[in-house]
């Protein structure tokens, strides 16, 4: 049982490019979540879906997009990346008690 | 819109108990919920409380005041292992979906 898989795991990015961050979960959840987590911080809640084909803004949306086309999916894109994005991202899934992936790493240069 | 505060840091010696609080403000309460987290590792699931009242599992125990807006998650036993960051959150399973987590609050438990 996967749970909740992130990929990738670790990148690193020139300011400017893009790149698409993958969350896949096999536990048949209708939410789904992407956290933002900097040193010393808590999560910061960057979009959320309720279910398939459907996003929310959270906290901080700005410079990031979403996607929930299957519901086992979401996607967190980063269409023009910048050095304020650096930072370690997790995705969840869940209703009341949440499952985390094991996050993935992102440096903006 | 949804905030929540904890302490920072709290530092407690093995085998005492701990207290770790959680204030928020949000519109729609759904149910406050604790989550661990070692460094480097994935935030994991400690407990939910949708009602007023105390939460019981194992050492750890979560208390919920909706009236007061106030929780807090009660550590016992505690052992060198428990060293981790702890994360109120608010949210639930009847909400809009949104969970907010709080900054969290860095437990050093020392010797």
């Amino acid at each position: 049982n996967a749970g909740v898989t992130q990929t990738p795991k670790f990148r690193v990015l020139k300011t400017g490019q893009s790149m698409t961050l993958l969350c896949a979960q096999d536990m048949n959840h209708e939410y789904m979540y992407w956290y933002r987590q900097d040193p010393g911080m808590g999560l910061r809640l960057i979009h959320y879906s309720v279910g398939e084909g459907t996003t929310a803004k959270g906290e901080v949306p700005d410079g990031y997009n979403v996607s929930r086309l299957k519901k086992q999916n979401f996607l967190l894109g980063l269409e023009s990346a910048a050095p304020s994005q650096t930072s370690v991202y997790f995705c969840a899934s869940g209703s009341g008690e949440l499952f985390f992936g094991e996050g993935s790493r992102l440096t903006v240069l | 819109g949804q905030s929540l505060e904890q302490p920072s840091e709290v530092t407690a010696v093995e085998g005492a108990i701990v207290q770790i609080n959680c204030t928020y403000q949000t519109s729609g309460f759904y149910g406050l919920s604790w989550y661990q987290q070692h460094d480097g590792g994935a935030p994991t699931f400690l407990s939910y409380n949708a009602l007023d009242g105390l939460e019981e599992t194992g050492r750890f125990s979560s208390f919920l005041s909706r009236s007061d807006s106030y929780g807090y998650l009660l550590l016992q036993e505690l052992q060198m292992k428990d060293s981790a960051s702890y994360f109120c959150a608010c949210g639930g399973s009847s909400n809009t979906g949104k969970l907010i987590f709080g900054q969290g609050t860095t437990l050093q438990v020392k010797p």
